[in-house]
């Protein structure tokens, strides 16, 4: 099957940086890619819908300011948190569709887990 | 609005019994994906499979097994045999022609020896 690579797997930060996730699909192109968040003992919820050259759509209540999403080419997906604080500790997921008009097939990146201290 | 449900929070099974996990689902679209993904502590999501909305047939893999019935909008996961290995936390997910995945709120499974 088509591999999405996310990268770090884990990180720890200190309150007030910022972190940027890489999520690349490497052997299919990809428009649109999702990001999702999950809490501890929850679901995962999409925050934002980043497509190929365009501005990414965020879900209710996600910041945009603060979760920002660039999605410059049709491989890679960033998703900076900036000042970071305790309370963004989670587990982001991300999930690259294929651009292909027929196989709209989605795939997950193995997940970014992130620990603000 | 897409939701999906899945009534059980927590399951403990002891070794070797039958385990069904419930999922049921509400979209309005008539084209969708059905999905059960499997993330062990380590977190990452392990696919076990997709289903379309015209395909009912249900599916055995293995120790795995898949009820699709779409008159009661309803998406069940049965392991056969269950082991400590399938010890995680289930999801059930939903997803529309080209959009993103609504999941269900997941269901942790304990498989005790």
């Amino acid at each position: 099957g088509a591999v999405v690579s996310q990268h770090p797997s884990r990180v720890i930060c200190k309150s007030g940086t910022s972190v940027k996730i890489e999520c690349r699909s490497l052997d299919f192109q990809a428009t649109t890619m999702f990001w999702y968040r999950q809490f501890p003992k929850q679901s995962l919820m999409l925050m934002a819908t980043s497509n190929e050259g365009s501005k990414a759509t965020y879900e209710q209540g996600v910041e945009k300011d603060k979760f920002l999403i660039n999605h410059a080419s049709l491989t890679l997906s960033t998703l900076t948190v900036t000042s970071a604080h305790p309370e963004d500790s989670s587990f982001y997921i991300c999930s690259a569709k294929n651009r292909d008009p027929v196989n709209t097939e989605a795939f997950f990146g193995q997940g970014t887990r992130l620990t603000v201290v | 609005a897409q939701k999906v449900t899945q009534a059980q929070t927590e399951i403990s099974v002891v070794e070797k019994e039958d385990v069904t996990l419930d999922c049921v689902y509400e979209t309005r679209d008539t084209t969708y994906y059905l999905f059960w993904y499997k993330q062990p502590p380590s977190g990452e999501l392990v696919f076990l499979i997709r289903r379309n909305s015209f395909d009912e047939q249900n599916e055995i893999s293995g120790r795995y097994s898949w009820n699709f019935q779409k008159s009661t909008s309803s998406f069940n996961f049965t392991i056969t045999a269950s082991q400590v290995v399938d010890s995680a936390v289930y999801f059930c997910a939903l997803r529309n022609y080209g959009q993103n995945f609504v999941f269900g709120p997941g269901t942790r499974l304990s498989v005790l020896p």
